[in-house]
């Protein structure tokens, strides 16, 4: 159980184009999705928290209007990168918390949507 | 702020030979959490154990080993009888305790690349 999945794993566009990722839990509700950026050779930032329902906290620095985040429903979050630019490519990785385990702080990792801007 | 280091950026050894990483945490909660994640070159992140502030025991599951020492803030993880399956990018990560509006936020240490030849 607990499985995290992300749509598409690999994706190449043209700069200025907007790209969605979808991360998805397959088989829990999660109430917490968060959203994190990995350069290369580099560890993963938090970019932003994501809570079914309402608005995404983003970290300082990251860029709401350019990151869109939107967390329809308790299986689902979408990231969208849009008018990206060469320097947005990234690894971009989603993880689920489970909801309804309030003590026991866990989150499950989707695969990571390579982005490639060119 | 929390923070978490790994001051060996890259490790190499030859088969069979113990690995220790190191793993440095800072944070003013009472009640947080650490992990360890593997990220192998596929780039998905591999859980391999969580541990909580109140539990300094120490535990080993296979090869892997870790020691939790919170006197010194330190959760390092050492691999022994090193085999080449585990190379890989290893991260430590803290959390804070899963009550708090921002507490299951995740904080990775910079990584440790273990290389393992044959």
């Amino acid at each position: 159980g607990a499985v995290v999945s992300q749509h598409p794993s690999r994706v190449i566009c043209k700069s200025g184009t907007s790209v969605k990722i979808e991360c998805r839990s397959l088989d829990f509700q999660a109430t917490t999705m968060f959203w994190y950026r990995q350069f290369p050779k580099q560890s993963l930032m938090l970019m932003a928290t994501s809570n079914e329902g309402s608005k995404a906290t983003y970290e300082q620095g990251v860029e709401k209007d350019k990151f869109l985040i939107n967390h329809a429903s308790l299986t689902l979050s979408t990231l969208t990168v849009t008018s990206a630019h060469p320097e947005d490519s990234s690894f971009y990785i989603c993880s689920a918390r489970r909801g309804g385990v309030a003590f026991i702080d866990e989150q499950f990792f989707g695969p990571g949507t390579r982005l490639t801007v060119l | 702020a929390q923070k978490v280091t790994q001051a060996q950026t890259e490790i190499s050894v030859v088969e069979k030979e113990d690995v220790t990483l190191d793993c440095v945490y800072e944070t003013r909660d009472t009640t947080y959490y650490l992990f360890w994640y593997k990220q192998p070159p596929s780039g998905e992140l591999v859980f391999l154990i969580r541990r909580n502030s109140f539990d300094e025991q120490n535990e080993i599951s296979g090869r892997y080993s870790w020691n939790f020492q919170k006197s010194t803030s330190s959760f390092n993880f050492t691999i022994t009888a090193s085999q080449v399956v585990d190379s890989a990018v290893y991260f430590c990560a803290l959390s804070g305790f899963a009550g708090k509006a921002a507490g299951n936020k995740l904080t990775f240490g910079g990584g440790t690349r273990v290389l393992v030849k044959p």
